[in-house]
C-alpha cells in the first residue's frame, strides 16, 4: 500500500525556518517524481515545488522561489522541504504528493500544518 | 503563474449532471493535454479523479468524465450522488511549473 506521511510542521515566527519531511513507503520511491502542494486555511490548493526522481530537476512556485528548497534522499525514501524566511502567508497545510504522470498527483499524504505567527 | 479559473460553486440534484469548467491560457491548459482533476472532502487530502484531460484512475466511477476545448477544460459528473458533494480542483502542467484552479464547491441539493 502506498503511504506518504508528512512531518515537521508547527508554529514558527515570521522570518523563521522549518524543515518538512515526507516518508514514503509501499512503492519504489526512487522511480517517482514528487511534489509539495499547500493549502492555506479555507483556501484552495497551491502547487509549491517539484523534484524529479533523481533530484536533478527542480521547480518552484514564484511565491516561494529563493526561500524554499526541495530535496530528496532516495536511500531513505524521503522527501524534504526546507522553508526559510517564513511569512504569515506561508501558513498552510503542506501535502507531499507522488507524481504518476505529468501533472498527475495520484497519492497524497495527510498533510502537516505550518503556522507562521508571532 | 496565475491560477486557473473555476466557478466558485455549482449545484445539482441527485441524479442530475453538472459540469465544472476550468479556464487557463495557451501556456497551460491549452498548450498541453495534461489536465487533472481532484476531489477534496472537508479535512481530507485531495483525491485524483481525472488525469491527462479525460482518463480515469482505477476505482473512480465512470460517472466522472473530463474533456478539453481550447484553453478550457471541463469535469462532468453525471448521476449526481450525495457523496459527490465536495470541493473540486483542476490542475494543469505549464512547462516549468504546475498550476491549480481556485476550486469549485459542489453542492448536491
Amino acid at each position: 500500500e502506498v503511504q506518504l506521511v508528512e512531518s515537521g510542521g508547527g508554529l514558527v515566527q515570521p522570518g523563521g525556518s522549518l524543515r518538512l519531511s515526507c516518508a514514503a513507503s509501499g512503492f519504489t520511491f526512487s522511480s517517482y517524481e514528487m511534489n509539495w502542494v499547500r493549502q492555506a486555511p479555507g483556501k484552495g490548493l497551491e502547487w509549491v515545488s517539484y523534484i524529479s526522481s533523481s533530484g536533478s530537476t527542480i521547480y518552484y512556485a514564484d511565491s516561494v522561489k529563493g526561500r524554499f528548497t526541495i530535496s530528496r534522499d532516495n536511500a531513505k525514501n524521503s522527501l524534504y522541504l526546507q522553508m526559510n524566511s517564513l511569512r504569515a502567508e506561508d501558513t498552510a497545510v503542506y501535502y507531499c504528493a507522488r507524481e504518476a504522470d505529468t501533472a498527475t498527483l495520484d497519492y497524497w499524504g495527510q498533510g502537516t500544518l505550518v503556522t507562521v505567527s508571532s | 503563474q496565475s491560477a486557473l479559473t473555476q466557478p466558485r460553486s455549482v449545484s445539482g440534484s441527485p441524479g442530475q449532471s453538472v459540469t465544472i469548467s476550468c479556464t487557463g491560457t495557451s501556456s497551460d491548459v491549452g498548450g498541453y493535454n495534461y489536465v487533472s482533476w481532484y476531489q477534496q472532502h472537508p479535512g481530507k487530502a485531495p483525491k485524483l479523479m481525472i488525469y491527462d484531460v479525460s482518463k480515469r484512475p482505477s476505482g473512480v466511477p465512470d460517472r466522472f468524465s473530463g474533456s478539453k476545448s481550447g484553453n478550457t477544460a471541463s469535469l462532468t459528473i453525471s448521476g449526481l450522488q450525495a457523496e459527490d458533494e465536495a470541493d473540486y480542483y483542476c490542475c494543469s502542467y505549464a512547462g516549468s511549473y504546475t498550476v491549480f484552479g481556485g476550486g469549485t464547491k459542489l453542492t448536491v441539493l
